[in-house]
């Protein structure tokens, strides 16, 4: 496709659920990028891939959290036993080489998350 | 780690004026690049302009353009002839010799008619 997809738009669960969600980079683009925007708030970075290095985890919150990417394909970003202050919209962001600052993030229309 | 920091949780103009969005960010680092990026009620961020820390001149994007103080480390975003479609929640973003983007917590623009 021509921009970031994710799925789906919307997830509504119960606590205690686990859930994934999905994103579909911009083809060719080596780095991604998991956010957590609360309601209301700024992004909160959650992890981000580059190609096939070791993610950057730093910013998964708790262990509850994981993500994978194979190669510059998909990746997907599990909540296990979701809790209610996991509900937020959940943006993706892919772009095309890490090692280049200036380039920019193209974003995904993210996934909103309510957890019951 | 930086810091981006926008104080203006809420601002308004009058369709066809000139608003100006701020923002300040706290980094050590000589080596940036700024952005503004715009998130519309539809979720889709979209990026806006860019800046680069290394040059002095400002960005400009059509009626979009910036006024980066490097010393002072604020970057503002200047819109010019708003229209009804500026509406949107606007987030100032920096990104450094690292690969992670801070954000700020964003400023809402209302666009009246």
């Amino acid at each position: 496709g021509a921009g970031v997809s994710q799925s789906p738009s919307n997830k509504v669960t119960e606590k205690g659920k686990d859930v994934e969600l999905r994103c579909d980079p911009i083809s060719g683009h080596t780095a991604l990028y998991w956010y957590r925007q609360r309601l209301g708030q700024g992004l909160e970075f959650l992890i981000y891939f580059q190609g096939n290095s070791a993610p950057d985890k730093s910013g998964l919150p708790s262990d509850r959290f994981s993500a994978e990417r194979t190669g510059e394909s998909v990746s997907t970003l599990t909540i296990q036993r979701t809790q209610q202050e996991d509900s937020a919209v959940y943006l993706c962001a892919s772009s095309l080489e890490v090692g280049l600052k200036y380039n920019e993030q193209f974003f995904g229309p993210g996934t909103r998350l309510t957890v019951l | 780690a930086q810091t981006v920091t926008q104080s203006q949780p809420e601002m308004s103009v009058q369709e066809a004026e000139t608003v100006t969005l701020s923002c300040t960010y706290d980094t050590s680092e000589s080596d940036y690049y700024l952005f503004w990026y715009k998130q519309p009620p539809s979720r889709q961020m979209i990026l806006v302009i860019r800046q680069e820390a290394y040059k002095q001149q400002n960005a400009t994007e059509n009626r979009f353009s910036v006024n980066f103080q490097k010393a002072a480390k604020s970057f503002s975003l200047k819109i010019s002839d708003s229209q009804l479609g500026d509406a949107a929640m606007y987030f100032c973003a920096y990104r450094g010799t690292g690969n992670q983007f801070y954000f700020g917590t964003g400023t809402s623009l209302t666009v009246i008619p």
